[in-house]
């Protein structure tokens, strides 16, 4: 089946511009996440949707960040008023959402470079 | 609180060789799970094997294996037989919680022909 999709693929903005970003998760999966990876680093956790319930927002970074889940499904990762730090690659995950322990399945992600 | 460390920035080994990738992490928690995650170019993180702390057996994937070792906090992955195909970043993650990855920085990884 289809796996997660990210878009747009690449994204380049200006300084104080807003910009949004968008996950499919895999049909079914109920657990999603958001990760943000600078240059030569890891992953850092940004947010977790489960459900219905209240989204874990503890790695945002700003309140520039902000995101929401429509119907379960589709996310949009939204950042306000851009600032050059905020250049990364976004990666959305998707899980089963049945509790425990779950593999996460990533999508390709999406490059943002803020000029 | 928990961190992981992967002190090798890149490797580089024949085709064909066997490459050993190395991570260490700390916590306090006594039941956890690791990961180890591929990157292509593409991008996309691909999983390549994980390992319940609990289990002391450790974790095979075809080619590729672990060795746990939970007292020194140490989870090393295992290529055998490498292939081109396995030119990649891997990163080491320590699931915090049930949910919450906690990253290394990554080992790049270059099999050459």
């Amino acid at each position: 089946g289809a796996g997660v999709s990210q878009s747009p693929s690449n994204k380049v903005t200006e300084k104080g511009k807003d910009v949004e970003l968008r996950c499919d998760p895999i049909s079914g999966h109920t657990a999603l996440y958001w990760y943000r990876q600078s240059l030569g680093q890891g992953l850092e956790f940004l947010i977790y949707f489960q459900g219905n319930s209240a989204p874990d927002k503890s790695g945002l970074p700003s309140d520039r960040f902000s995101a929401e889940r429509t119907g379960g499904s589709v996310s949009t990762l939204t950042i306000q008023r851009t600032q050059q730090e905020d250049s990364a690659v976004y990666l959305c995950a998707s899980s089963l959402g049945r509790g425990g322990t779950e593999t996460q399945y990533f999508g390709p992600g999406t490059r943002l470079l803020v000029l | 609180a928990q961190t992981v460390t992967q002190s090798q920035p890149e490797m580089s080994v024949q085709e064909a060789e066997t490459v050993t990738l190395s991570c260490t992490y700390d916590t306090s928690e006594n039941n956890y799970y690791l990961f180890w995650y591929k990157q292509p170019p593409s991008r996309q993180m691909i999983l390549v094997i994980r390992q319940e702390a609990y289990k002391q057996q450790n974790a095979t994937e075809n080619r590729f294996s672990v060795n746990f070792q939970k007292a020194a906090k140490s989870f090393s992955l295992k290529i055998s037989d490498s292939q081109l195909g396995d030119t990649a970043m891997y990163f080491c993650a320590f699931m915090r919680g049930r949910y919450q990855l906690i990253w290394g920085a990554g080992t790049k990884l270059i099999i050459k022909p």
